[in-house]
């Protein structure tokens, strides 16, 4: 079974001040992760995601993530929040990729991340 | 390339009422999954369809839910004699694996309002 933990429900953080978002995961397998981002009324859209190899992902709109195996962590950071950044961000978890299998994403329950002028 | 669409965006209906929602995925995409998220929540899986073929489906997914996607391109899904805790946005997403980088691309939503 797999699982994924966001910590803190809702983050503030003022306009160009550091944004860390924090995300753990339980899983018995090597998982596959990921970082979406809502906005209102919106569906998902994809920010990051990792798979295999390098464990410092960069995603669109100047996040990343990086990949913790030994802390069971996937946390999202970006240097510099801007006003537009204000939304929910959901942290997901897979099971790897191969023929055949279901890839459906397990959820966490989202950070609302508000941006402060 | 469309991306994910879906109707209606909003539902309300009062309850013991039937409700079909529809999805149409972005074309060629192989795979399309529902998800249904409640409020304050996250997504939660609720079955997926591998071209036409139903291929697993989420102890969520009651007897009153029903899903379907004939010609393996868009997809329906009906809740019969709908309840209160029905209520919420129900999500779909496509993707296409025929390489192993799998991703899911998520339509808007339609949020169902029970009554």
């Amino acid at each position: 079974a797999q699982s994924v933990t966001q910590l803190g429900s809702h983050v503030s953080v003022s306009e160009g001040a550091l944004v860390l978002l924090r995300c753990n995961y339980s899983s018995s397998v090597p998982p596959y992760l990921f970082w979406y981002v809502q906005y209102p009324n919106q569906g998902l859209q994809l920010l990051l995601k990792y798979t295999t190899g390098a464990t410092l992902v960069k995603g669109i709109n100047g996040f990343e993530a990086e990949f913790k195996k030994s802390e069971t962590s996937f946390h999202l950071t970006k240097p510099s929040a801007h006003m537009s950044d204000a939304a929910e961000y959901f942290c997901a978890v897979s099971r790897p990729w191969s023929s055949g299998s279901a890839r459906q994403l397990t959820f966490g329950s989202g950070t609302q991340l508000t941006v402060l002028p | 390339d469309t991306g994910v669409s879906q109707d209606p965006r909003h539902k309300i209906t009062k309850r013991g009422q039937n409700v079909t929602f529809r999805c149409d995925p972005i074309s060629e995409h192989n795979r399309l999954y529902w998800y249904r998220q409640t409020l304050g929540q996250g997504p939660e899986f609720l079955t997926y369809f591998q071209n036409e073929a139903q291929l697993e489906k989420s102890r969520l997914l009651s007897d009153r839910f029903s899903a379907e996607r004939p010609k393996g391109s868009f997809s329906t899904l009906e809740i019969q004699r709908t309840e209160q805790g029905d209520s919420a946005m129900y999500l779909c997403a496509s993707s296409f694996t025929q390489t192993l980088q799998e991703t899911q691309y998520f339509g808007p939503g339609t949020r169902l309002l029970v009554l």
